[in-house]
């Protein structure tokens, strides 16, 4: 069974750029949320979708934005980007049909580097 | 106060002892917790999950929650250097459907 696959694996782009990063949940995984991971920071949350929905949203600014596709896919962009977006945006899917978090399993990320 | 905390550590332990980690969690409706493994350069890797009070094990791992004391806790026996990484502790509160809040995690270092 195939993982959460996230592309691309790496992203160097120049401040002020955008940037879309995508994902593609385990097959039959509706729930797809995205995180930033950064040293100081830590894992934060940044949203999640079920079946094309935005159902939660972190404290993050409207420059962050996402969405999900009928596939359950999901894409993240990111907008006017600044250095501190520099981290690793990480993927991670759930079956979570009640609601109830599962756990979710994490994709490998993308490592975003803006210069 | 951090809504989940963890020593960061690192948690030193030598080779076949017992390490255990530990998380405290802020007083809110909880739902479920969950234990996350991240080797350095890699993304976590979800090894443990509890959802009521009382131990849980799943091979060397036992997780252990206490609602009132509103901690959880990993031990991990045997400990192998293999199982040298930082631990992430992660809790999903009723109510915020799909949101992990997690802890900064603890480094663990297995010594041969």
């Amino acid at each position: 069974k195939a993982g959460v696959t996230q592309t691309p694996r790496y992203l160097i782009k120049t401040r002020g750029q955008q940037v879309t990063l995508s994902c593609s949940p385990i097959s039959g995984h509706r729930s797809v949320s995205w995180y930033q991971q950064t040293p100081g920071q830590g894992l934060q949350f940044l949203f999640e979708y079920f079946s094309e929905t935005q159902r939660n949203k972190g404290n993050f600014p409207g420059r962050f934005s996402g969405r999900q596709f009928s596939n359950s896919r999901s894409e993240m962009n990111v907008s006017t980007l600044e250095l501190g977006d520099s981290a690793l945006y990480l993927c991670a899917s759930s079956t979570s049909r009640t609601g109830t978090s599962y756990g979710y399993t994490f994709g490998s990320g993308t490592r975003l580097t803006v210069v | 106060q951090k809504e989940v905390e963890q020593n960061s550590g690192p948690l030193s332990v030598p080779e076949g002892a017992i390490a255990s980690l530990n998380c405290t969690y802020s007083d809110r409706v909880s739902q479920s917790f969950f234990w996350y493994r991240q080797y350095s350069g890699k993304s976590p890797e979800l090894i443990m999950s509890i959802y009521s009070n009382g131990d849980k094990e799943d091979g060397r791992f036992t997780a252990q929650l206490n609602k009132a004391s509103q901690y959880v806790s990993l031990l991990i026996r045997d400990s192998q250097p293999s199982d040298s990484a930082t631990y992430l502790c992660a809790v999903n509160w009723v109510g915020n459907t799909g949101k992990l809040i997690f802890g900064q995690g603890t480094t663990l270092q297995v010594k041969p």
